[in-house]
């Protein structure tokens, strides 16, 4: 059973930090990774998407890698902002199209 | 730019009673889906829906649940004797290849 774990669960860090999440997964038979941005009390917006064939995925000052093989994604978040504080869900897709969502980092960055 | 809705946003109801809680998907996609999250919790997976019938369903999905493309356009979520423990935002998603998901109804069940 596909199991999704990210590290850290909290992250408090200064305005202009450069950061990175981190997000495990124990079947490496995933369709493509997802990675998310969820506000409080809010939906899902997605960030980025890799497909299981990409390495990695870029958009604006995020950048996301993928290591199928060993189970591993990591989302950069270059020159942190306050904007950026929310919750990072890293999803992966398996074969038969649903979800699964690892816990969440909360991330907070101070002004 | 398209995009998923969900009502209501906000639904009370005392345990024992229905719900209905209902999504719009994003017109041209053929793949819809339900998740939950309970407070502090992961989001989980309950029921894919493709081509007018269930693809895939979680364990939690019992007999509780049903779930129903009435008019095309709609794809509603029945819980039929809800618990405290369904208590949760339920969030919908369709897709085309990549799956967009609705702002969430937050269910709370007295």
């Amino acid at each position: 059973k596909q199991e999704v774990t990210q590290i850290p669960a909290a992250l408090s860090v200064p305005e202009g930090e450069n950061l990175v999440l981190n997000c495990s997964f124990t079947d490496s038979a995933i369709y493509n990774l997802q990675w998310f941005r969820q506000d409080p009390g809010k939906g899902l917006t997605s960030l980025l998407l890799i497909q299981s064939s990409q390495r990695e995925q870029t958009s604006g000052r995020l950048n996301a890698s993928l290591d199928k093989s060993s189970g591993r994604s990591t989302l950069y978040i270059a020159a942190s902002q306050p904007g950026d504080s929310a919750t990072y869900l890293c999803a992966v897709n398996d074969q038969g199209g649903k979800l699964i969502f690892g816990q969440g980092t909360e991330l907070s960055v101070k002004p | 730019e398209p995009e998923v809705t969900q009502t209501p946003s906000h639904q009370v109801t005392q345990m024992g009673q229905e719900v209905i809680l209902r999504c719009v998907p994003i017109s041209n996609h053929l793949y819809f889906y339900w998740y939950r999250q309970i407070l502090g919790q992961k989001v989980e997976f309950l029921v894919s829906f493709y081509n007018n019938e269930i693809s895939e369903k979680s364990e939690i999905f019992d007999d509780q649940f049903s779930v129903e493309r009435p008019d095309g356009s709609n794809f509603t979520l029945k819980i039929r004797s809800t618990k405290l423990e369904d208590s949760a935002m339920y969030f919908c998603a369709s897709r085309a290849f990549v799956q967009f998901f609705g702002p969430g109804t937050r269910l709370t069940v007295l």
